[in-house]
C-alpha cells in the first residue's frame, strides 16, 4: 500500500499568514493526489483534486502543487474560516489511502 | 440537492453485525462510484472500501476484509455496507463518499460525502 506522510502534523499562523502543507508519498503517484479540509464534527471537503486542480467553489486562496512524491497545498493568506484539519488522498492505487492530517490552530 | 445520507449506526457488542445505509439524491447514483471511508474518534481518515457504478468492481482496505461486504442498489439509490464480526478498532464514524472523475482530470477525487453515521462497538 502508498504511504502519504504530512508534515507538519500541527502548525500554529495567524490570519493573513502564508501557509504551507506538504504530502510525501512512498512511491510515485503522478498527479493522482487530493487535498481535503475538515472541519471538526463536519464531513470533509474536497478542495484539490488532481493536485494542483481547484474544486468549484473553493477560494483561490488554496493552491496544490507537485507530482511524483511530493506535493504541497498552499494557502496564500489565512482566514479565519481556514482553520481545520487538512489531509491528502492518492487516487494512484488501491487501498485509497489518506496522510495522517495537519492540524492548523491560530497563533 | 446533491446529498447522501448515512443511516444505520448505534451500539453493538464485539462480535455483532450492523448494515450502514447512505441514501443518494440530487444526482444519478447509478452513474458514481463510491466508497466508504471512517474516522476514529479523534484520529485520521481511512478509506474503507469501494464498489464501482454497476457494482461489478469492490475493493476493501486489509482492516475489514472479509468481515464488511459493501453493495448498492442503483434502483434504491442507495449504497450498504454491512459490517460482520465487529471488532472494538471499527468504532468510528462512517461516511460514505462519491468518486468523481473531473471533466479532464486524469485522477478522481471525493466530491460528495454525508455527514457520517457513529457505530460504537463495546460490551
Amino acid at each position: 500500500a502508498i504511504q502519504l506522510t504530512q508534515s507538519p502534523s500541527s502548525l500554529s499562523a495567524s490570519v493573513g499568514d502564508r501557509v504551507t502543507i506538504t504530502c510525501r508519498a512512498s512511491q510515485g503517484i503522478s498527479s493522482a493526489l487530493a487535498w481535503y479540509q475538515q472541519k471538526p464534527g463536519k464531513a470533509p471537503k474536497l478542495l484539490i483534486y488532481d493536485a494542483s486542480s481547484l474544486e468549484s467553489g473553493v477560494p483561490s486562496r488554496f493552491s496544490g502543487s507537485g507530482s511524483g512524491t511530493d506535493f504541497t497545498l498552499t494557502i496564500s493568506s489565512l482566514q479565519p474560516e481556514d482553520f481545520a484539519t487538512y489531509y491528502c488522498q492518492q487516487f494512484n492505487s488501491y487501498p485509497r489511502t489518506f496522510g495522517q492530517g495537519t492540524k492548523l490552530e491560530i497563533k | 440537492e446533491v446529498q447522501l445520507v448515512e443511516s444505520g449506526g448505534g451500539l453493538v457488542q464485539p462480535g455483532g453485525s450492523l448494515r450502514l445505509s447512505c441514501a443518494a439524491s440530487g444526482f444519478t447514483f447509478s452513474s458514481y462510484e463510491m466508497n466508504w471511508v471512517r474516522q476514529a474518534p479523534g484520529k485520521g481518515l481511512e478509506w474503507v472500501s469501494y464498489i464501482s457504478s454497476s457494482g461489478s468492481t469492490i475493493y476493501y482496505a486489509d482492516s475489514v476484509k472479509g468481515r464488511f461486504t459493501i453493495s448498492r442498489d442503483n434502483a434504491k439509490n442507495s449504497l450498504y455496507l454491512q459490517m460482520n464480526s465487529l471488532r472494538a478498532e471499527d468504532t468510528a464514524v462512517y461516511y460514505c463518499a462519491r468518486d468523481t472523475v473531473h471533466f479532464l482530470a486524469s485522477s478522481d477525487a471525493f466530491d460528495i460525502w454525508g455527514q457520517g453515521t457513529m457505530v460504537t462497538v463495546s460490551s
